[in-house]
């Protein structure tokens, strides 16, 4: 099993341009997480699901968009990229609620925006 | 929204030495985890907390919630190289949403 994966691992991007962000996990979770990871914030949520064909907003949710077409993909879109998107963004899932199930990790994409 | 705050940011310690790390929430905790983050890397779950007064021990790694379920500690028994990386408590709402704390560095030095 390859658990959570993340594609791709590393992105440079210009001021407005679009990117869409890869979230794959084959444990046959229901819930899945986009979070961000900034220097000195810990990671904050930014969208999150709880089943196939349904998202909803987290803590830090401006700016990115989010679908889940299919139970095991989980994607992160940005429209228009802005400087402050700059970070490392982490997709989790997790079997049932996050408050009594564990989260399993991707890797993480690494995304300057210039 | 759920504000968990660790202490200390960073510590850096000697090999051998014991550390702890604490987090506290102003609210009361549903279930409290602690992840561990090597330098560049994903998360990886350590222990979770969810009874008051509840204590889980792995390996040299000892994670407690206090009774009135806002306050946690990870201590670290004679700490190695293996342990250096960034810890972070994070905690569930009543909804779905998952909190994490800013994180402690973690440096020790052989």
């Amino acid at each position: 099993n390859a658990g959570v994966t993340q594609t791709p691992k590393f992105r440079v991007l210009k001021t407005g341009q679009s990117m869409t962000l890869l979230c794959a996990q084959d444990m046959n979770h229901e819930y899945m997480y986009w979070y961000r990871q900034d220097p000195g914030m810990g990671l904050r949520l930014i969208h999150y699901s709880v089943g196939e064909g349904t998202t909803a907003k987290g803590e830090v949710p401006d700016g990115y968009n989010v679908s889940r077409l299919k139970k095991q993909n989980f994607l992160l879109g940005l429209e228009s990229a802005a400087p402050s998107q700059t970070s490392v963004y982490f997709c989790a899932s997790s079997r049932d609620s996050p408050s009594y199930n564990e989260q399993f990790f991707g890797p993480g994409t690494r995304l300057t925006v210039l | 929204s759920q504000e968990l705050e660790q202490s200390p940011q960073s510590l850096i310690v000697q090999e051998g030495k014991n550390l702890t790390i604490n987090c506290t929430s102003s609210k009361t905790l549903y279930g409290l985890y602690w992840y561990k983050q090597k330098y560049g890397e994903g998360l990886i779950f350590l222990m979770m907390l969810q009874k008051g007064g509840e204590e889980k021990s792995h390996e040299k790694i000892t994670a407690k919630l206090d009774e009135k379920k806002q306050q946690s500690s990870l201590h670290i028994t004679a700490s190695q190289p293996s342990h250096a990386g960034i810890y972070l408590c994070g905690a569930g709402n009543t909804g779905n949403q998952f909190y994490f704390g800013t994180g402690t560095s973690l440096t020790v030095i052989p």
